[in-house]
């Protein structure tokens, strides 16, 4: 059984940077086709596809984004982590880390687990 | 980038039936998948590559996708379907995950 959860601080002041962590289990991060990857929901708002990461190291990231995230993966502790530098209330949102479900066609992306969230709030 | 565009809301009756749509550019040529958002809860995968059911899924939620509409239906609708929906591609010219902006569904 696939289950993943998402850890850090609920709380972060501007211009800080985020680290979330997002522990996996049911599957390991070195296995062939396996990926994972944040998505980040504002209250109220839509899902922001965020960033990847393949079991290869291969990344990805939201083009809006990029400069400020970085993710990787420790396949030993089952981890995936996030950071957001220099965060801003506009960054307040809930995170969540997601399972890409298996295949090769990466035309055929999508996220069949998804960890519960957490909210993060960026206030001074 | 590519745009995915959904109707803010759609209200439908218990029993009938309600259709979501998603429109893209030439989305009829990729893959969508949809996902299903109650309140204060995470997404959960109810349509992938356009038309398939995981499992636990009820047949009354179907999907199809062309030209430049991807659509989610849900036959029969229940109270506990009322929910936010939201589509999702992978824009193959910039290696990207896309979401829509996502539908509420009421049911009245």
């Amino acid at each position: 059984q696939i289950t993943l959860k998402e850890s850090g601080p609920m709380l972060v002041k501007p211009t800080q940077t985020l680290t979330l962590t997002c522990t996996v289990s049911g599957f390991s991060l070195n296995t062939l086709g396996e990926h994972v990857g944040w998505i980040r929901q504002p209250p109220g708002k839509a899902l922001e596809w965020l960033t990847l990461i393949s079991w290869d190291d291969n990344k990805r990231y939201n083009p809006s984004l990029r400069s400020r995230l970085t993710i990787t993966k420790d396949a030993a502790k089952n981890q995936v982590v996030l950071t957001v530098t220099d965060m801003d209330p506009t960054d307040t949102a809930t995170y969540f880390c997601a399972h890409r479900m298996p295949g090769n066609d990466y035309g055929k992306y999508n996220f069949d687990y998804w960890g519960q969230g957490t909210l993060v709030t960026v206030s001074s | 980038s590519y745009v995915l565009t959904q109707p803010p809301s759609v209200s439908v009756a218990p029993g009938k039936t309600a259709r979501i749509t998603c429109g893209g550019d030439q989305i009829g040529s990729k893959s969508v998948h949809w996902y299903q958002q109650k309140p204060g809860q995470a997404p959960v995968l109810v349509i992938y590559y356009d038309s398939d059911r995981p499992s636990g899924i009820p047949e009354r939620f179907s999907g199809s996708n062309s030209g430049h509409t991807a659509t989610l239906t849900i036959s029969r609708v229940e109270a506990g379907d009322e929910a936010d929906y939201c589509c999702q591609v992978w824009d193959s010219s910039t290696d990207h995950v896309i979401f829509g902006g996502g539908t509420k569904l009421t049911v009245l």
